[in-house]
């Protein structure tokens, strides 16, 4: 069985500032783990994902995440927030067998 | 690379009518499909998922019905709406390798 736990369900940071979206997870095995965005009335996009190879990540729009196998999480930083970044955005743990646990969201706005 | 289509895009039902929302996939070959609901302020629920045509598998039991009558088309279904039903229903293939999913635009189901 595997879980996916997005501490933040809310994050309001100011434009220019640094970005920490925080997510745990649990698995039986090694898992593969995404962060998808999704922005007001749109579908899902692949930000990054991890799957066994460098533990930190980096993905589109200045985005990065880092494996911590010791504290099972993988946390989404960018070090400027844009107001194009004001979206919600999902962990998610995806098995061998393509299926997917996604965590509740969290959802970030960007003040000016 | 996969393009998925889907539609409609909004939809508003009554109560106790029935429902059919198609998805269909373009540039992969036997793919697997997914059905995904989206509740407003939750993450999203795996519903259905196939692996080939006429294979389907229940996550949760629910008033939904998925078929797949063609290789990269899948179709979720209802006989009769509950108010319960309505959100943003979303659509995913697997991606060729590293467990990937790539969604569709999505259509949102308002049942009044």
């Amino acid at each position: 069985a595997q879980s996916v736990t997005q501490l933040d369900s809310h994050v309001s940071v100011s434009e220019g500032t640094p970005v920490l979206l925080r997510c745990n997870y649990s698995s039986s095995y090694s898992p593969s783990l995404f962060w998808y965005v999704q922005h007001p009335n749109k579908g899902l996009q692949l930000l990054l994902k991890y799957t066994s190879a460098a533990t930190l990540v980096k993905g589109i729009n200045g985005f990065e995440a880092e494996f911590k196998k010791s504290e099972t999480s993988f946390h989404l930083t960018k070090p400027s927030a844009h107001m194009s970044d004001a979206a919600e955005y999902f962990c998610v743990v995806i098995t061998n067998a393509g299926k997917s646990t996604f965590g509740d969201g969290t959802t970030l706005t960007v003040k000016p | 690379s996969q393009t998925i289509h889907q539609w409609p895009a909004t939809l508003v039902q009554p109560v106790g009518s029935p429902l059919s929302l198609e998805c269909t996939v373009e540039g992969t070959s036997n793919p697997n499909l997914y059905w995904y609901r989206q509740a407003a302020g939750r993450g999203l629920q795996l519903l259905f998922y196939s692996v080939g045509i006429g294979q389907i598998s229940s996550e949760v039991p629910q008033n939904l019905s998925a078929s797949r009558p063609q290789d990269r088309q899948f179709i979720l279904s209802s006989k009769k709406l509950l108010l319960s039903d309505s959100g943003f229903y979303l659509c995913a293939c697997r991606g060729r390798g590293l467990n990937e999913q790539f969604f569709g635009p999505g259509t949102r189901l308002t049942v009044l």
